[in-house]
């Protein structure tokens, strides 16, 4: 158990729908981290928060958002969902960047299938 | 921004036989440089990770290689066994943001 809490773990949903997926960061952390995997693909990055705020983007959709709460806890909110979006959708958290020191660890994932 | 390169992108061998991953990097700024393992439908887990400042790192049967100057780094697997069947990512950071290599899916036969 990583200490990273993803929640749900499979959904599935319509085209045209919204979902939203939740993500509670290890204790203390404060960095939080949200990534895509495709069906044999890679981890595609998507965005990372730092206590509150939004500090990188990466291949991040306009159809999609996120945000991190107060309590350090994070969404990422899917929109206007289209058969491609259908993936793995990865939370990561670490203490504070991700550069030495600040291991990222992963949450279990949750499985989103677009019918 | 950064950008990882990892190759093979599959990699089968012979149990007992050493495996070994390669990896290069654009952004000279990147310092950190982890290893994941991850088991189908399961997540990603570290196995390893070097900093900027060291050139070789191991952990019993894994061993991880930089070469700051190339831009690229390397991880080494001996007396490979059954159990490290997976697919195996490289990343690289700058303090901001951890970018993957496509990935690596290492078969270990039997």
């Amino acid at each position: 158990d990583s200490g990273v809490t993803q929640t749900p773990k499979h959904l599935i949903t319509a085209t045209g729908q919204r979902v939203t997926l939740r993500c509670s960061p290890r204790s203390g952390d404060l960095s939080v981290y949200w990534y895509q995997q495709s069906l044999d693909q890679g981890l595609q990055f998507l965005i990372q928060y730092y206590n509150g705020e939004e500090r990188a983007k990466g291949n991040i959709l306009e159809r999609f958002s996120a945000q991190q709460f107060p309590d350090l806890h994070s969404e990422l909110n899917l929109s206007s969902l289209e058969l491609g979006d259908s993936a793995l959708y990865f939370c990561a958290s670490s203490p504070g960047g991700s550069g030495p020191g600040n291991t990222i660890y992963f949450g279990e994932g949750s499985w989103l299938t677009v019918v | 921004g950064e950008n990882v390169e990892q190759h093979p992108s599959t990699l089968s061998v012979q149990e007992g036989d050493s495996a070994v991953i390669k990896c290069t990097y654009s952004d000279s700024a990147s310092n950190y440089f982890p290893w994941y393992k991850q088991e189908l439908g399961k997540r990603p887990q570290l196995i390893i990770d070097i900093r900027s400042n060291v050139g070789e790192k191991k952990d019993q049967r894994i061993a991880v290689t930089l070469n700051k100057t190339a831009k690229h780094f390397s991880l080494h697997i001996t007396e490979t066994q059954p159990e490290d069947s997976a697919v195996y990512f490289c990343a690289a950071s700058n303090d901001y943001k951890l970018s993957f290599g496509a990935g690596t899916t290492v078969t270990v036969r039997a």
